[in-house]
């Protein structure tokens, strides 16, 4: 079945500065790629997702890209503030199926 | 949005009592729920995945007569946990989709913990 790696677990960076997330899936047939943020005690709220037909999409400051051919995908968010400050989960999803498979999650901070 | 209510947020119950979960897709149609568990500091751990008027599919050591899923409307999906023991102690979230689209839409988590 799918597997989906994310890397890193934790991740800090400067309040203006840029953060990259990344994930790997297994599954070729794999064609649906959301990224969720969670907020201590919260819900996951969907972000930003991209389908296998495109290879990068933006809204604002949070952008992800897609390499089909590699199998990995990636969360950019530029000119960070505190309250990205979060824990961002990649997911993918194959193609007919109703699951999404979850990375293992990044623990954003962002320092002031 | 779409919006998925989850009740309750927190619940404490005693060691070999059941307790139900509800959750409720208020302005969507949610063919498709699921239900997670997440232990601190870690990923969303797929459970089972229910559609509307069937049996749910339980993932791979998911015991299903421990957690009874219903999905009887297509607005509500409910977990009960039967015969709790503290290691059921955990936050359960559940997440609903619509027919044809791929976005999932959490509830906001039931913290259990069982005494």
């Amino acid at each position: 079945g799918e597997n989906v790696e994310q890397h890193p677990s934790t991740l800090s960076v400067q309040e203006g500065d840029s953060a990259v997330i990344k994930c790997t899936y297994s599954d070729s047939a794999s064609n649906y790629f959301p990224w969720y943020k969670q907020e201590l005690g919260k819900r996951p709220q969907l972000i930003i997702d991209i389908r296998s037909n495109v290879g990068e999409k933006k809204d604002q400051r949070i952008a992800v890209t897609l390499n089909k051919t590699a199998k990995h995908f990636s969360l950019h968010i530029t000119e960070t503030q505190p309250e990205d400050s979060a824990v961002y989960f990649c997911a993918a999803s194959r193609r007919g199926a109703q699951k999404l498979v979850f990375g293992q999650g990044t623990r954003l901070t962002i320092n002031p | 949005g779409a919006v998925v209510s989850q009740h309750p947020s927190w619940v404490i119950c005693k060691s070999g009592t059941s307790v139900k979960i509800e959750c409720r897709s208020l302005d969507f149609q949610a063919t498709t729920m699921f239900w997670y568990r997440q232990f601190p500091k870690q990923s969303l751990m797929l459970m089972a995945t229910s559609n509307e008027g069937s049996k749910a599919t339980y993932e791979q050591g998911v015991e299903k007569d421990k957690f009874l899923i219903n999905h009887a409307s297509l607005t509500l999906s409910t977990l009960t946990v039967t015969s709790a023991h503290p290691e059921d102690s955990s936050f359960y979230i559940c997440s609903a989709r619509e027919r044809g689209q791929n976005i999932q839409y959490f509830g906001a988590g039931t913290r259990l913990s069982v005494l």
